[in-house]
């Protein structure tokens, strides 16, 4: 069966500072993968998302950058992180024309 | 306007009862409906993917309406443990099957 691994669950980061994210996908290839992002008692909102290695579309100018450099593996990145980079961040993944699966997520606090 | 437009509630109802959410999406190249349910602090998970003609999983009961662009989710003799935000969700299909969450209804289910 397919599984998907987030790390870390929580993170507390000081204004500035990078961040890496990590989200990997077992048990099924060349899935669509997504990043992400709700913000306190908001919706979810789609980030990035990725049909293939390489291969990054953004939703939303933002401070943040994707890559997905194997095929099973999507990292979320930021050079210096916002107050307004705060929130929930998770990753998800699908096959096409399939309902979409999410990790665990990764609760980030900026300081 | 939003694309997918919930109730965000809360909908307190005793143990027992039957509740109904709906919902409904401005595009109308939506392709597939599904409803997840998030429970605080974690994950959506989903619940149920929406047909038009009508889906039943036990308790659970949904609708789609594609001229109206209307969805529902009936839940029938509510528990404790269903308490939860439920969160209904548009996709375009295509290779890149991306989602459109609406904010979510949260149930308050009641002893």
């Amino acid at each position: 069966s397919q599984t998907i691994h987030q790390w870390p669950a929580t993170l507390v980061q000081p204004v500035g500072s990078p961040l890496s994210l990590e989200c990997t996908v077992e048990g099924t290839s060349n899935p669509n993968l997504y990043w992400y992002r709700q913000a306190a008692g908001r919706g979810l909102q789609l980030l990035f998302y990725s049909v293939g290695i390489g291969q990054i579309s953004s939703e939303v100018p933002q401070n943040l950058s994707a890559s997905r450099p194997q095929d099973r593996q999507f990292i979320l990145s930021s050079k210096k992180l916002l107050l307004s980079d705060s929130g929930f961040y998770l990753c998800a993944w699908a096959k096409q024309g399939q309902p979409q699966h999410f990790g665990d997520g990764t609760r980030l606090s900026i300081l | 306007r939003k694309e997918v437009e919930q109730d965000p509630g809360p909908f307190n109802v005793p143990e027992g009862a039957t509740v109904a959410f709906n919902c409904t999406y401005s595009n109308s190249a939506s392709q597939s409906f599904f409803w997840y349910r998030q429970d605080c602090r974690k994950e959506p998970k989903l619940l149920m993917s929406v047909y038009s003609s009508g889906n039943e999983d036990g308790r659970f009961t949904a609708q789609l309406n594609r001229a109206s662009q209307y969805i529902s989710l009936l839940i029938r003799d509510s528990k404790l443990s269903d308490s939860a935000t439920y969160l209904c969700v548009a996709s375009y299909g295509g290779a890149t099957n991306k989602l459109i969450f609406g904010t979510g209804t949260l149930l308050a289910v009641q002893p």
